[in-house]
């Protein structure tokens, strides 16, 4: 058990629709990572937050969006889905911000988009 | 493209036998990391390297940083069915800690 808990674990939406995924990072860590993986292009770096700001982006669609809040808790949206966007989510945490630094990650979520 | 490549894509073996995986960029990295992630779990993380020409060593497997600090390689020795996974390295360029991973080699160890 990493300490990150992520929900939910599993979650069928239909095209057009829109979910949220939330994390919650092991206790003390103030970095949120979100992680995109699937099949064909591994796992992809979305978006970073530090104590409640946001500190790297990476390939994250403008569809997509993100926030930390006070309690350090992150959440992902994801908005007017398509097919392509069926993939395993994971959020990850760490210490700090700087590196190197151990990123523990959850189980993720598995998004299926039909 | 990917910014980290990894080679071989899918390896699989006898339980016994030695193996090296390699995480390769054109990139140079102030960190790299390998992790092995097993099905319906998250990654976890193996080893960091931040020195070029690092070695470092965890039981059976062996880390190396390349010189340039662009390149890793991951050598299992003697290998068994617990080693079963995907091995993926990470890296960092900045000071943040925004790891980019490579897609993975994924293992298999047949007893």
């Amino acid at each position: 058990d990493s300490g990150v808990t992520q929900t939910p674990k599993h979650l069928i939406t239909a095209t057009g629709q829109r979910v949220t995924l939330r994390c919650s990072p092991r206790s003390g860590d103030l970095s949120v990572y979100w992680y995109q993986q699937s099949l064909d292009q591994g796992l992809q770096f979305l978006i970073q937050y530090y104590n409640g700001e946001e500190r790297a982006k990476g390939n994250i669609l403008e569809r997509f969006s993100a926030q930390q809040f006070p309690d350090l808790h992150s959440e992902l949206n994801l908005s007017s889905l398509e097919l392509g966007d069926s993939a395993l989510y994971f959020c990850a945490s760490s210490v700090g911000s700087t590196n190197p630094g151990e990123l523990f990650f959850g189980e993720g979520s598995r998004l299926t988009v039909l | 493209t990917q910014l980290l490549e990894q080679s071989p894509q899918f390896l699989s073996i006898q339980e016994g036998e030695n193996l090296t995986v390699y995480c390769n960029s054109s990139s140079v990295f102030s960190s790299l990391q390998w992790y092995r992630q097993e099905p319906g779990e998250g990654p976890v993380l193996l080893v960091t390297v931040v020195t070029g020409g690092e070695v470092k060593k965890l039981k059976r497997l062996t880390f190396q940083f390349g010189d340039a600090r662009k390149d890793s390689s991951l050598h299992i020795t003697a290998a068994q069915p617990g080693d079963t996974g995907l091995y993926l390295c990470a890296g960092a360029r900045g000071n943040n800690n925004d790891m980019r991973f490579g897609a993975g080699t994924r293992l298999t160890v047949k007893p």
